[in-house]
């Protein structure tokens, strides 16, 4: 059964860079998209970006241009970088796998991790 | 972006009752349509894809329906452990927005 955890500081400074990890286990990253979401305290979700196994990246535009998606096939890892970070980065992050046969559908998240940007 | 607006915000119903939520994209998806249930504390679990696809493992009072614009999750009757806020998601064009979520009240 594939699980998936995030792990990575839950305080970052502002206009620091947020960096989180994702890792897979019980299955392979090939064949899926590994993505990245987050969840302001009280608020709804909010699709980050995501990255095929092959290396391609999508990610949302209000975030584009301060966002990394990348992949480590050899560790089983994806990751994140939110750079110039500010308070309304302050959130709950999940990473979650896309199946390709479920048109995309999220259908493994981890447990998420609460990132609070503060000085 | 395409905008996915859920209705309603709120919901509060008894243990038995039948509950439907609604999804309206800002233009037709096809049946590009995924629903999330998000308990309490814990990470959101897909119930439904494809607009009508049951995930396995989700329990059968759970269904869905629409095509284009309009979706909707039933719940044919509702148990405790429905306590949940609910989510719809298209993923026809990326960003792949979420409705605003549905906050689903046991009575």
């Amino acid at each position: 059964q594939v699980q998936l955890q995030e792990s990575g500081p839950g305080l970052v400074k502002p206009s620091e860079t947020l960096s989180l990890t994702c890792t897979v286990s019980g299955g392979s990253i090939s064949g899926y998209y590994w993505c990245w979401m987050r969840q302001p305290p009280g608020k709804g979700l909010e699709w980050i970006g995501h990255i095929y196994y092959n290396g391609k990246t999508d990610y949302n535009p209000s975030l584009k241009s301060r966002v990394t998606i990348a992949v480590d096939t050899s560790k089983n890892q994806f990751s994140l970088k939110v750079r110039s970070v500010t308070a309304a980065d302050t959130a709950v992050y999940y990473c979650a796998r896309g199946n390709p046969d479920r048109i995309d559908a999220l259908d493994v998240w981890g447990q998420g991790t609460m990132v609070t940007v503060s000085s | 972006d395409i905008q996915m607006t859920q209705s309603p915000s709120s919901l509060s119903a008894s243990v038995g009752d039948r509950v439907t939520i609604t999804c309206r994209a800002s233009q037709s998806i096809g049946t590009y349509l995924n629903w999330y249930q998000q308990q309490p504390r814990k990470a959101p679990k897909v119930l439904i894809y494809a607009a009508s696809s049951l995930e396995s493992g989700v329990p059968s009072r759970f269904s869905g329906s629409g095509s284009g614009t309009d979706f909707t999750l039933t719940i044919s009757s509702l148990q405790s452990e429905d306590l949940a806020t609910y989510y719809c998601q298209q993923t026809y064009r990326t960003p792949y927005t979420f409705g605003q979520g549905t906050k689903l009240e046991i009575k």
